[in-house]
């Protein structure tokens, strides 16, 4: 069974502080590595994509990718109240129609 | 930005009954899938479809379940016969050509199955 693994959390930091976020994957063929916020009773919302090891970076989300170790971690700088959501982790594997396997999710409280 | 649409948003059905979730691709995606997040949990991967065929489908996506590109713009899932245990949100999904591109999410289905 290939699997995405995440810690659930809750993960709480205060407002301004840097979260990071961790996921490790079983699959050493997974081509693609995505980050995907879920507000409660709302669809997956993409955040993040990375495929080449190293950084990524998007405004205040950086996304890192290291395949010799098989994880993946997203760093949010300058947290946010409204950053406080369910982050899924996800990949896609080798195939190529691509079907995405997603972690359960950690669940980030930012504390005003 | 285009964006995929899902109908019904909530869908309230008597065990046993046929449902059909509907579902609009965004428009130049030839990549097609279904997935589904039982409450609580992990989102799912039921099936993905491509150039008119479903291209691979999960265990959970047995004989009661079918997909369907009905014309050039609809994708449906059907469920033949609903089981209590059939009550998710239920998320289609559509990506583009290029490989390793992310897919894209519609707002999902409440299904409910009483």
């Amino acid at each position: 069974q290939k699997e995405v693994e995440q810690n659930s959390g809750p993960l709480s930091v205060p407002e301004g502080a840097i979260a990071s976020l961790n996921c490790t994957y079983s699959d050493r063929g997974s081509q693609s590595f995505f980050w995907y916020r879920q507000y409660s009773g709302k669809s997956p919302e993409l955040i993040m994509f990375i495929y080449s090891n190293g950084d990524k970076e998007d405004g205040r989300f950086t996304a890192q990718l290291n395949k010799a170790s098989q994880y993946v971690s997203l760093l949010i700088r300058d947290s946010q109240p409204s950053d406080s959501a369910t982050y899924l982790c996800a990949s896609t594997n080798s195939g190529g129609y691509q079907k995405v396997t997603f972690g359960t999710g950690t669940k980030l409280q930012v504390i005003p | 930005e285009p964006e995929v649409t899902q109908t019904p948003s909530h869908q309230v059905t008597q065990m046993g009954q046929e449902v059909i979730l509907r579902c609009v691709p965004i428009s130049n995606h030839l990549y097609f899938y279904w997935y589904r997040q039982i409450l609580g949990q992990k989102v799912e991967f039921l099936v993905s479809f491509y150039n008119n065929e479903i291209s691979e489908k999960s265990e959970i996506f047995d004989d009661q379940f079918s997909v369907e590109r009905p014309d050039g713009s609809n994708f449906t899932l059907k469920i033949r016969s609903t089981k209590l245990e059939d009550s998710a949100m239920y998320f289609c999904a559509s990506r583009d050509r290029v490989a390793n591109q992310p897919q894209h999410f519609g707002d999902g289905t409440r299904l409910s199955i009483l």
